[in-house]
C-alpha cells in the first residue's frame, strides 16, 4: 500500500496570499495518478486536480498541481475566502488499494 | 445532472450487519468504476472498496476484507455495500463516488460524490 503524507498539517494564510501544499508518497506513484480534493465542513469532497496537474471541470485556474514520482504539490495562486477548507491528496493508479493523505487544513490567518 | 443518493445507514450493534445503497442518475452508470469512501467523525477520508463497470473486479481496503462486499446492479443504476461483522471503528459517513473515467487501471479519481450516509456502530 502506498502511504501519502501531507504537509503541513495546518496552514494559516490570509486571502490574497499564495498557498503551497505538499503530498509525499512512500513509493513512486505510477503515471502520475495523483489527485487533489477540497472538502468543506458538512460537504462531500470536490475533485480539484487529477493526473497530478489536470484541473477538473469547473475548477478555477488559481488551482494548479505539479510533481511526479513521490513528490507532489497543490498550489493556490491567490487565496479567495472560499478556498479555506481541508485538502486531501489521493493516489489511484499504482495498486488496487486507493489511498488518501491525512489532509491539510487551510485556515484564515 | 449527475446525482448519487446513498441510503441504508443507521445505528447498529457491534457484530451486526447493514446494507448501504447508492442510487445513481444523470450518467451511464454501467460505464464507470464506482467506489465507497468513508470518513470517521472528525477524521480524514478512507477508500473502502471499488468495483469495475461489469462487476468483474472488486477491491477492498485491508480492514474490511472478508466483512464487506461491494456489488452493483447496472439495470437498476445502483451500487451496494453489504457490511457484516461491524465494529466500532467502522463508524463513519459512507460516501458513494463515481470514477472520472480514463484514469487508473484500478479505478479513480472520483469526480462526483453523494451526500453520504452515517453508519454508527455502538451498543
Amino acid at each position: 500500500e502506498i502511504v501519502l503524507t501531507q504537509s503541513p498539517g495546518t496552514l494559516s494564510l490570509s486571502p490574497g496570499e499564495r498557498a503551497t501544499l505538499s503530498c509525499r508518497a512512500s513509493q513512486s506513484v505510477s503515471s502520475s495518478y495523483l489527485a487533489w480534493y477540497q472538502q468543506k465542513p458538512g460537504q462531500a469532497p470536490r475533485l480539484l486536480i487529477y493526473g497530478a496537474s489536470s484541473r477538473a471541470t469547473g475548477i478555477p485556474d488559481r488551482f494548479s498541481g505539479s510533481g511526479s514520482g513521490t513528490d507532489f504539490t497543490l498550489t493556490i495562486s491567490r487565496l479567495e475566502p472560499e478556498d479555506f477548507a481541508v485538502y486531501y491528496c489521493q493516489q489511484y493508479g499504482s495498486s488496487p488499494a486507493i489511498t488518501f493523505g491525512q489532509g491539510t487544513r487551510l485556515e484564515i490567518k | 445532472e449527475v446525482q448519487l443518493v446513498e441510503s441504508g445507514g443507521g445505528l447498529v450493534q457491534p457484530g451486526g450487519s447493514l446494507r448501504l445503497s447508492c442510487a445513481a442518475s444523470g450518467f451511464t452508470f454501467s460505464s464507470y468504476w464506482m467506489s465507497w469512501v468513508r470518513q470517521a467523525p472528525g477524521k480524514g477520508l478512507e477508500w473502502v472498496a471499488n468495483i469495475k463497470q461489469d462487476g468483474s473486479e472488486k477491491y477492498y481496503v485491508d480492514s474490511v476484507k472478508g466483512r464487506f462486499t461491494i456489488s452493483r446492479d447496472n439495470a437498476k443504476n445502483s451500487l451496494y455495500l453489504q457490511m457484516n461483522s461491524l465494529r466500532a471503528e467502522d463508524t463513519a459517513v459512507y460516501y458513494c463516488a463515481k470514477d472520472l473515467g480514463g484514469g487508473g487501471v484500478f479505478g479513480g479519481p472520483f469526480d462526483y460524490w453523494g451526500q453520504g450516509t452515517l453508519v454508527t456502530v455502538s451498543s
